[in-house]
């Protein structure tokens, strides 16, 4: 089993900070996706396959990495981006979850 | 539009069998994998399976395999999962999730609430 190991646990960010998340693979993986989730709604897609970010999501954000680190970047922080973030990978015949950044506004 | 509309929140008692659907529409059922994911209170989220509504072939998550059965009716376009035995353990918020490219999870529902108390 492959265990996805989130940093920080939790960080805030003032408006315009840049902001910085990192996945850590436990085995290397050859592609990770992240999900954004805020508080009493389901998770939403954000950014897979490392870098390609998901239909809607601001061109702030990015992914990047390889192997067994992956990060998660807001280029500016803005007030909603405030939520929890989580990486995921398969690793057959498992899916893992990282066990979540929260970022919240300074 | 793409939407995975699931039933709604229940309070079971423990050992009682419970039922959670996931009804899909604006998109072709049988043509992408149907995940289960379970999130406890303050916790995270928690893989449980997924099914190939075409074939009805399953994975699950070892954690999850005497307690999760996951089925799917084609004719209406609905995934189910079923839990047996309930314990506190289950009470959580389950959603199902359509996988694109089987595992990148693109389309969620909306959740449904389990709560397990006598």
């Amino acid at each position: 089993e492959i265990v996805l190991t989130q940093s920080p646990a939790i960080t805030a960010a003032s408006l315009g900070q840049k902001v910085t998340i990192t996945c850590s693979a436990s085995s290397s993986v050859s592609y990770m996706h992240w999900y954004q989730q805020k508080s009493g709604t389901s998770p939403k897609p954000w950014i897979y396959e490392i870098s390609k970010l998901a239909s809607g999501v601001p061109a702030r954000f990015s992914g990047s990495g390889s192997g067994t680190s992956y990060s998660l970047t807001i280029s500016s922080m803005e007030a909603e981006d405030a939520a929890i973030y989580y990486c995921q990978q398969w690793n057959y015949p498992l899916i893992t979850f990282g066990a979540g950044t929260k970022l919240e506004l300074k | 539009q793409v939407q995975l509309q699931q039933s709604g929140p229940q309070l079971v008692r423990p050992g009682a069998s419970v039922k959670i659907s996931c009804k899909a529409s604006g998109y072709s059922f049988t043509s992408y994998w149907m995940h289960w994911v379970k999130q406890r209170p303050g916790q995270g989220l928690e893989w449980i399976g997924m099914i190939d509504p075409s074939h009805s072939e399953t994975r699950l998550n070892q954690k999850f395999k005497d307690k999760a059965t996951l089925t799917v009716d084609k004719s209406s376009g609905t995934a189910y999962m079923q839990l047996s035995s309930p314990t506190s353990e289950d009470s959580a918020v389950y959603y199902c999730v359509r996988g694109y490219d089987v595992d990148y999870f693109d389309y969620w529902g909306q959740g449904t609430t389990l709560t397990v108390s006598s």
